[in-house]
């Protein structure tokens, strides 16, 4: 499977400011994700990240406050835009090694994680 | 919209026996994946096992195993000769694929079950 790393692995904000997390992969990959884990709760998919184009983002979050860049297929970054105490989350991208279309099985890999504070 | 259930907040098991978590989901869709993943302490997203909806055939991999009941959108964990490293909590995973790309390929987590193995 594909080796992720995250930076920064946690950081403690400021409310108001921005914080951009970047997510690197070992090999490229089609599809890369970012989700959201609050505290003690399940994760959820914030958007896809499209490499060349604008990310695709689920209901309830916007590219205002989730900017998200992909410029190549080993690289995504995730800002987190004014930051209020209620952003205080876990951050992961995952990536999905298979072709889409293809007929196999579909896997994702979790990278492991950013933890955020903010104050 | 597909729903991931998983009814077990809590369970615990004693070091070397065996336990199942459940995990039910609901969608109209023919043709999905499922997932186990796995989040230690250190909170990395571990995968854990995968079946694929068209194969009658449970999957195994080595301890962990499933019992996928199609009809009645069950897909069940089960841990063999627990030990003390799968301690974690344990998420269930649906994921309807699409032939394009974007959200269809999300994964939609349950809520999760806090395994704890003692010794």
């Amino acid at each position: 499977s594909a080796v992720i790393s995250q930076k920064p692995s946690r950081d403690i904000c400021q409310r108001g400011t921005s914080l951009t997390i970047q997510c690197q992969v070992d090999s490229q990959v089609t599809m890369m994700f970012w989700y959201r884990q609050q505290p003690g709760q399940s994760l959820t998919l914030i958007a896809t990240a499209n490499q060349g184009s604008e990310a695709t983002y689920e209901s309830g979050f916007v590219i205002d406050k989730f900017p998200i860049s992909r410029p190549n297929l080993t690289f995504s970054t995730l800002t987190v835009s004014n930051m209020s105490p209620e952003d205080s989350s876990i951050y992961l991208c995952s990536v999905a090694p298979s072709t889409p279309g293809q007929g196999r099985t579909y896997e994702q890999y979790f990278g492991p994680g950013t933890r955020l504070t903010v104050t | 919209a597909q729903t991931v259930t998983q009814s077990q907040p809590e369970m615990s098991v004693q070091e070397a026996e065996t336990v199942t978590l459940s995990c039910t989901y609901d969608t109209s869709e023919n043709n999905y994946y499922l997932f186990w993943y796995k989040q230690p302490p250190s909170r990395q997203m571990i995968l854990v096992i995968r079946q694929e909806a068209y194969k009658q055939q449970n999957a195994t991999e080595n301890r962990f195993s499933v019992n996928f009941q199609k009809a009645a959108k069950s897909f069940s964990l089960k841990i063999s000769d627990s030990q003390l490293g799968d301690t974690a909590m344990y998420f269930c995973a649906f994921m309807k694929p699409a032939i394009s790309g974007g959200s269809n390929y999300k994964l939609t987590f349950g809520k999760g079950t806090l395994l704890t193995v003692n010794p």
